[in-house]
């Protein structure tokens, strides 16, 4: 049962383009998500969190939005570096589970110079 | 460098063997987390230890079982191996009891491979 879904495997953008990541969650409990980035052969590397009570967060090129309503958060990048080519990986997490995260399959992002 | 630590990196092993993995969560956090990454999948919950004691299972199989030790390191143990168990395992930890509301450090995992 996959609770989190990324629905697209893999992403191409220009370089200096706008890069938008999107995922869709379905258990109403989830108050608090993540976006990771992995690079092959590393772990996930924790990118930026938003918690329910806000709809907006922003950490430098990096922001994340969420829609409640809509059951979808989705990570902006702005502008896209070819460095930023990875896999993302949103998580989502409930007080009731805290210990546990659910992770979605992850999209491969292409920024081409 | 997250600071957590995960050994052996490649593993490559037959069906009915036994293996363990090994992982050393950053200074100071007390949590560790293991996670089952299978081709095309994302990263499955297996179990959350927090300072030696067992706080949460996810879909691990019983053939599976893990233990955290008073230094805090944690051992992975597979057994009865079958192909399907080919995938990344990746350990991760955190300073709280809870993740929630606070993000995991993930180490670079172990891929094994079972032939």
């Amino acid at each position: 049962d996959q609770q989190v879904k990324q629905n697209s495997p893999s992403l191409s953008v220009q370089e200096g383009r706008i890069s938008i990541l999107n995922c869709d969650y379905t258990n109403s409990m989830f108050d608090y998500f993540l976006w990771y980035k992995k690079y092959p052969a590393e772990g996930p590397t924790f990118l930026i969190s938003i918690s329910s009570i806000k709809d907006k967060n922003e950490d430098g090129r990096f922001t994340v939005f969420l829609n409640k309503s809509a059951k979808h958060l989705s990570l902006h990048i702005v502008p896209s570096q070819p460095g930023d080519s990875a896999v993302y990986f949103c998580a989502a997490s409930a007080m009731e589970t805290g210990n546990q995260f659910y992770f979605g399959t992850g999209t491969s992002l292409t920024v081409i110079p | 460098d997250s600071g957590v630590t995960q050994t052996p990196k490649h593993l490559i092993t037959a069906t009915g063997q036994r293996v363990t993995l090994r992982c050393s969560p950053r200074s100071g956090d007390l949590s560790v987390y293991w996670y089952q990454q299978s081709l095309d999948q994302g990263l499955q919950f297996l179990i959350h230890y927090y300072n030696g004691e067992e706080r949460a299972k996810g879909n691990i199989l019983e053939r599976f079982s893990a233990q955290q030790f008073p230094d805090l390191h944690s051992e992975l143990n597979l057994s009865s191996l079958e192909l399907g168990d080919s995938a990344l395992y990746f350990c991760a930890s955190s300073v709280d009891f809870s993740s929630y509301n606070s993000p995991l450090h993930f180490g670079n995992g172990t891929r094994l491979t079972v032939t």
